[in-house]
């Protein structure tokens, strides 16, 4: 079946140390989205791509980063990560732009 | 700026009953979409409905159904005759058009509990 998936499903890391989330997408979509969603709060879009153009929201802190080097993966990178950022982390494709977003099962952060 | 309120944080129904979430949304946008997604415990997001600003038609599908009325902005979710199954978090979301995306705005989210 066609679908998102997202590994690992849980993640735990320490204080200040890098971190790396991964997406893989077998839909073909041409556009890839990272989401944050803290504890009972909805989803917040931090970047998509389309294609291979890396579009940043404007509130995304600069510890987030993003790379997509083929149209089936997109890397989540958390470069020093803090407490705060402990939260579940929503990869999202869609076929083109005007699409329906398809979500992956999330990655659940821990940052001790 | 848009905006999703879902004013019923959390709701219980006992198993069988109807249940209706509400959702009203603020936007200066004329074309939109408007969208319902599921989120069961495991934490994936599941697609419901999309419904484009044009389309006030009201949709059906098995147990679910959807009332859109532009002219009280509400896009209002009902679940028939509820089951255990049904206990989620349900998220309305609004999107608007950007420059080669749809931005997705959430709303906070309801919480269903279907009790046996």
């Amino acid at each position: 079946d066609a679908m998102v998936i997202q590994n690992p499903r849980y993640q735990v890391t320490q204080f200040g140390k890098p971190v790396t989330l991964s997406c893989s997408q077998t839909l073909n979509h041409n556009v890839m989205y990272w989401y944050q969603q803290k504890s009972s709060q909805a989803p917040k879009l931090l970047f998509h791509y389309y294609d291979k153009d890396f579009n940043n929201e404007a509130d995304t802190p600069d510890n987030f980063q993003s790379r997509r080097p083929n149209t089936s993966f997109c890397f989540l990178d958390i470069r020093s990560p803090g407490l705060g950022d402990a939260a579940m982390y929503l990869c999202a494709t869609s076929r083109d732009g005007q699409e329906t977003q398809y979500f992956g099962p999330g990655t659940r952060l821990l940052v001790l | 700026a848009q905006k999703v309120t879902q004013a019923q944080t959390e709701i219980s129904v006992v198993e069988k009953e109807d249940v209706t979430l509400d959702c009203v949304y603020e936007t200066r946008d004329t074309t939109y979409y408007l969208f319902w997604y599921k989120q069961p415990p495991s934490g994936e997001l599941v697609f419901l409905i999309r419904r484009n600003s044009f389309d006030e038609q009201n949709e059906i599908s098995g147990r679910y159904s959807w009332n859109f009325q532009k002219s009280t902005s509400s896009f209002n979710f009902t679940i028939t005759a509820s089951q255990v199954v049904d206990s989620a978090v349900y998220f309305c979301a609004l999107s608007e058009a950007r420059r080669g995306y749809q931005k997705v705005t959430f709303g906070i989210g309801t919480k269903l509990q279907v009790i046996p």
